[in-house]
């Protein structure tokens, strides 16, 4: 089975741009969250969707950020205008149980690099 | 409310030695514990995860790790470190959707 499947990979880009990540979850997996990694804050969850549904975005830094989930295979997060305080990699993780104790699959991560 | 606290942020070992990383964790609930590696510039691989079951729990590369509930802790080990077991490790405390990563270990593997 592939795993969850992030892109781009890697992206530089320069203030006031606008960046779009995306992720395609586990085929199955019903919970899909997306993450945040940084040297100084470590790992922040900005929002979870079950079911296509956010549930939590509590996490979301600001309303530069935005994310959706148009159908169970895909998911994106958006970032408008971007700054460099966004540079960070990005993880996309799926869960088949929203409820419970399944574990997270991860994708590679997209690393951003805002000028 | 769900907290993980990873003791150590740095564990350095000699090749061949025991490894020990160290997780504390607080819940109003019974949660399941995972731990995760994660190598440079790659995703967050599951090592193993605890789920009420045995309290001693194998993963994989010869990880394992003991659920104590009396402690609240969830302590890894492996007998002997390889170089290539040199990553961060996050302990992971979960109840439904509510999951708390640990700040990291990064454990550093000497020849």
């Amino acid at each position: 089975d592939a795993g969850v499947i992030q892109s781009p990979r890697h992206e530089v880009t320069e203030m006031g741009q606008e960046v779009t990540l995306r992720c395609k979850p586990i085929s199955g997996h019903n919970s899909l969250f997306w993450y945040r990694q940084t040297m100084m804050r470590g790992l922040e969850l900005l929002i979870y969707f079950n079911n296509n549904v956010p549930i939590d975005d509590s996490g979301m830094p600001e309303d530069r950020f935005s994310a959706k989930m148009p159908n169970a295979s895909f998911s994106t997060l958006k970032i408008q205008p971007s700054e460099p305080r966004d540079s960070a990699v990005y993880f996309c993780a799926s869960s088949r149980t929203g409820v419970g104790t399944g574990e997270l699959f991860f994708g590679e991560g997209s690393r951003l690099t805002v000028l | 409310a769900q907290s993980v606290t990873q003791l150590d942020s740095h564990v350095s070992v000699s090749e061949g030695t025991p490894v020990l990383l160290r997780c504390n964790y607080s819940s109003s609930y019974s949660p399941s514990l995972f731990w995760y590696v994660q190598h440079p510039n790659k995703g967050l691989q599951l090592l193993l995860k605890y789920t009420s079951a045995a309290t001693l729990v194998k993963g994989i590369n010869g990880f394992e790790a003991e659920f104590k509930k009396s402690e609240t802790s969830f302590h890894l080990t492996k007998p002997s470190a390889h170089m290539s077991d040199a990553a961060e490790y996050f302990c992971v405390v979960r109840y439904n959707n509510d999951m708390r990563f640990g700040a990291g270990t990064r454990l550093t593997v000497k020849p």
